[in-house]
């Protein structure tokens, strides 16, 4: 069992827009301003897509954000586009170690 | 152009060891924290542990299921990290990554993997 709770799915038609939760304790997601997001295509490395809840890495498109609320933080992917399809995992700091969520596959309708 | 290359998986019969290597390229090693990230067959991901920097006092942190049996480490002459896996269990088959974690706790650069299988 994971310590971060994602919906294991989600989907979206070309060009809305999705939102995935991830949610933990004060522990966790809810004590720092730790949490990062990553994409993972199938047979692939995870790729980081946020960083310090809402910060993006240089390359990574602005149709990705990031925000938290309390114990919950949240991905939202704008305009979705095929590419997209992967699944998501989110992750916190939480002091002498690191959780994960257990992932969520997006699927593009 | 940041590159980790990770080495020495393979196939170990359970309460083996194994050793995985991660050759580090295009950023300072030495000031930088490392980390390893595993994903078991079909599953999701899951933090291993961390080394800081030696500047930083180059301790370690691993993950409770691991905890007295994998240990990690770095030769910074080599550029490499390094996670001695003993007393390996079958839930322990995975693919191994080897991650440069920054110091805002996050893993900003991934290596390909390597898998390790453990079977009888």
């Amino acid at each position: 069992q994971s310590a971060l709770t994602q919906p294991p799915s989600a989907s979206g038609s070309p060009g809305q827009s999705v939102a995935i939760s991830c949610t933990g304790t004060s522990s966790d997601v809810g004590g720092y301003n730790y949490v990062s997001w990553y994409q993972q295509h199938p047979g692939k490395a995870p790729k980081l897509l946020i960083y310090d809840v809402s910060k993006r890495p240089s390359g990574v498109p602005d149709r990705f954000s990031g925000s938290k609320s309390g114990n919950t933080a949240s991905l939202t992917v704008s305009g979705l586009q095929a590419e997209d399809e992967a699944d998501y995992y989110c992750c916190s700091y939480a002091g002498t170690k690191e959780v994960f969520g257990g992932g969520t596959k997006l699927t593009v309708l | 152009e940041v590159h980790l290359v990770e080495s020495g998986g393979g196939l170990v019969k359970p309460g083996g060891s194994l050793r995985l290597s991660c050759a580090a390229s295009g950023f300072t090693f030495t000031t930088a924290w490392m980390s390893w990230v595993r994903q078991a067959p079909g599953k999701g991901l899951e933090w291993v542990g961390r080394i800081k920097s030696k500047s930083d006092g180059g301790t370690t942190d691993h993950a409770a299921p691991v905890k007295g049996r994998f240990t990690i480490s770095r030769d910074d002459s080599k550029n490499t990290l390094y996670l001695q896996m003993n007393s390996l269990k079958t839930e322990d088959t995975a693919v191994y990554y080897c991650t440069l974690y920054e110091q805002t706790y996050y893993f900003e650069y991934w290596g390909q993997g390597i898998r390790v299988t453990v079977s009888s």
